[in-house]
């Protein structure tokens, strides 16, 4: 059975403070690893796909990487707007398109 | 990137009513939706694959005689909670792929129903 665990569960930084986010995945077949952000009471929105190990891919303050069994989510200075829920979702290989999720990294960036 | 509305965003209805939630796909076409659930502090679960001009696939566990899902567009697919119950009571979520964006899933606002 597909399985994606993410920790921290939730993490409190400083405004500045770099960090990263870990999403440990057990897949029969990676088809892509999809990292997400969500708002409270909002849908997920997208934020980067990674296909095969040693990607990378980076958007603003963020920079996502892949290996054979996990990914990390890098936040580089960050700032209290990047304040979220941040969602890692795996998709095997394959006719479904479905997506596993994690439960998520709570993000707090306090000014 | 890819616009996927939901409607309503919020609904509050008695045990025992149904309940409609739209999903749509505002700037592409999508053949295949998808259908989440998430509960506090849980991961989002995938109901069903919503599959234009035929039935829908629900993933095991989860009732298709209780959640019917319609998708009679490529624009526009509908999920409708019969008979709900304040157990039925979560967060649902629909996505779309948007082919030109490669293999993301695009995922609505949610609603949010409440059986009391």
């Amino acid at each position: 059975e597909d399985q994606v665990t993410q920790s921290p569960e939730a993490l409190r930084l400083q405004e500045g403070e770099s960090s990263s986010l870990n999403c440990s995945y057990t897949v029969s077949g990676l088809r892509g690893l999809f990292w997400y952000r969500q708002d409270p009471g909002k849908g997920p929105e997208f934020l980067f796909t990674l296909y095969s190990a040693g990607e990378e891919k980076e958007k603003e303050r963020l920079k996502a990487t892949l290996t054979k069994k996990e990914s990390f989510l890098h936040i580089t200075a960050p700032k209290p707007e990047d304040s979220a829920t941040y969602l890692c979702a795996v998709q095997a290989e394959g006719g479904s398109e479905k997506l596993v999720f994690g439960k998520g990294t709570k993000l707090t960036v306090n000014p | 990137g890819a616009v996927v509305s939901q409607h309503p965003s919020r609904v509050i209805c008695k045990s025992g009513t149904s309940v409609k939630i739209e999903c749509r796909s505002l700037d592409f076409q999508a053949t295949t939706m998808f259908w989440y659930r998430q509960f506090p502090k849980q991961s989002l679960m995938l109901m069903a694959t919503s599959n234009e001009g035929s039935k829908a696939t629900y993933e095991q566990g989860v009732e298709k005689d209780k959640f019917l899902i319609n998708h009679a567009s490529l624009t526009l697919s509908t999920l409708t909670v019969t008979s709900a119950h304040p157990e039925d009571s979560s967060f649902y979520i629909c996505s779309a792929r948007d082919l030109r964006g490669g293999r993301g899933q695009f995922f609505g606002p949610g609603t949010r129903l409440t059986v009391l």
